[in-house]
């Protein structure tokens, strides 16, 4: 079974800049996570969608950050513009379709540096 | 809001040690909790799930404990190995309602030497 896929796996730009990341789940998994994790941190969730209706979007900085699931698979997370303190290591998770309280399968990851 | 902690922040032992790496939440109405591990520069691999129903979750080498109660869980690595060497996270899932997303702590950092 293929895993999670995240591309590209590592980016950098400069402030004021924008930036396009793009997941694709694992098969037939409903729940698709953004997640936001800084250096020396735990992931922090940025966005849950379920299929293609989002269901927790209360961290996300809705500024600058936007997120869409346009058919219920895969999904793209975009930063316009970039701050400094976006610099962090962004994972996409997907869970089966019994729902958001089953186990969660990680993507490698976006490292996004900001200059 | 829950918040996680783990300890210790960094861990180096030998080969062949038995260890326990803790983590400790402070709301206690969780549905479940996951451990998972991180190599560098890669994403969260899922080691253990626990169920707020159960007491602990075995898989190999590993075994993970949950005293929802007190909002503790362990982490036990048998006899380990440097390959076992990575960031241990704990996640609890909250409940239901405004608060079931998993809340991760910041990791313990473990090294194995050979």
């Amino acid at each position: 079974e293929a895993g999670v896929a995240q591309s590209p796996r590592y980016k950098i730009i400069e402030k004021r800049q924008s930036v396009a990341f793009w997941c694709n789940p694992i098969s037939g998994h409903a729940t698709l996570y953004w997640y936001q994790q800084i250096l020396g941190q735990g992931p922090k969730l940025l966005i849950q969608f379920q299929n293609n209706g989002v269901v927790d979007d209360s961290q996300l900085p809705k500024d600058r950050f936007s997120a869409e699931r346009l058919k219920g698979v895969d999904s793209t997370l975009k930063i316009q513009p970039a701050k400094l303190e976006d610099s962090a290591v962004y994972l996409c998770a997907s869970s089966p379709p019994q729902g958001g309280y089953n186990e969660q399968f990680f993507g490698p990851g976006t490292r996004l540096t900001v200059l | 809001k829950q918040e996680v902690t783990q300890i210790p922040a960094a861990l180096s032992v030998p080969e062949g040690e038995n260890l326990v790496l803790n983590c400790s939440f402070t709301d206690s109405a969780i549905y479940n909790l996951q451990w998972f591990r991180q190599d560098p520069g890669k994403g969260l691999t899922s080691l253990l799930l626990i169920q707020s129903s159960q007491r602990e979750q075995t898989s190999g080498r590993l075994n993970a404990s949950l005293d929802k109660s007190s909002g503790r869980s362990t982490l036990y690595i048998a006899a380990s190995q440097p390959g076992d060497s990575a960031t241990y996270l704990c996640a609890p899932r909250g409940s239901g309602g405004s608060n079931y997303k998993l809340t991760f702590g910041k990791g313990t950092l473990l090294t194995v030497n050979p």
